[in-house]
């Protein structure tokens, strides 16, 4: 059963702390993007790869926040350092695009509280 | 204006009714729209995509496009209690590729 998979899917740390989320998209999807979740905001786009290029991270504050995609089974979201107003929920997903835009597959999610 | 609007909800509907979620974007380029449904506390899976104006029908799911006006709606038949979730709509704006804009999306309670 294809999936992908996010670790850690809670974590709880203090201001000014590192932290890497990872995860593994679906195998043959070409896109893979993060997006945070919060009450407020919703679904909000952070960073999006295609082929493991990055193309739009645009979303994503980058004076600390940093994502890559170091081989094709794996992309990472860091925060560094972090701060209270990035807890959120932070999604992966993956797709197939053929074109025209195509179907995401979400991960489970990883849940980050900082104190 | 959002890109993305639809009401937060929540919609209260009855179990065997027909629940009726909008959505409106501002991109008259758009190209590609899709339902998600969440329920609360899991990831959004996606439940119907739709291309072209018109209606498309999957189960007791009807995804509907109106490219003139804008909107995109999703009707579900026969409204069960499992049915009670989030749902977002997404649509790939213009010049975008297929990155995925979400609105902030409605909450359906079906009640029994």
């Amino acid at each position: 059963d294809a999936r992908v998979t996010q670790t850690p899917r809670d974590k709880v740390t203090e201001m000014g702390q590192e932290v890497t989320m990872r995860c593994q998209p679906i195998l043959g999807h070409n896109t893979v993007f993060w997006y945070r979740q919060t009450m407020m905001q919703g679904l909000e786009l952070l960073a999006y790869f295609r082929n493991r290029a990055p193309l739009d991270d645009s979303g994503m504050p980058k004076d600390r926040f940093s994502a890559e995609m170091p081989d094709a089974t794996l992309a990472t979201l860091k925060i560094q350092p972090s701060e209270p107003r990035d807890s959120a929920v932070y999604f992966c997903a993956s797709g197939l695009e053929t074109g025209t835009a195509g179907e995401l597959f979400f991960g489970e999610g990883s849940r980050l509280t900082v104190l | 204006q959002k890109e993305v609007e639809q009401n937060s909800g929540p919609l209260s509907v009855p179990e065997g009714a027909i629940a009726s979620l909008n959505c409106t974007y501002s991109d008259r380029g758009s190209q590609s729209f899709f339902w998600y449904r969440q329920y609360s506390g899991k990831s959004p899976e996606l439940i119907m995509s739709i291309y072209s104006n018109g209606d498309k029908e999957d189960g007791r799911f009807t995804a509907q496009l109106n490219k003139a006006s804008q909107y995109v709606s999703l009707l579900i038949r026969d409204s069960q209690p499992s049915d009670s979730a989030t749902y977002l709509c997404a649509v790939n704006l213009i010049g975008t590729a297929s990155k995925l804009t979400f609105g902030t999306g409605t909450r359906l309670q079906v009640t029994l």
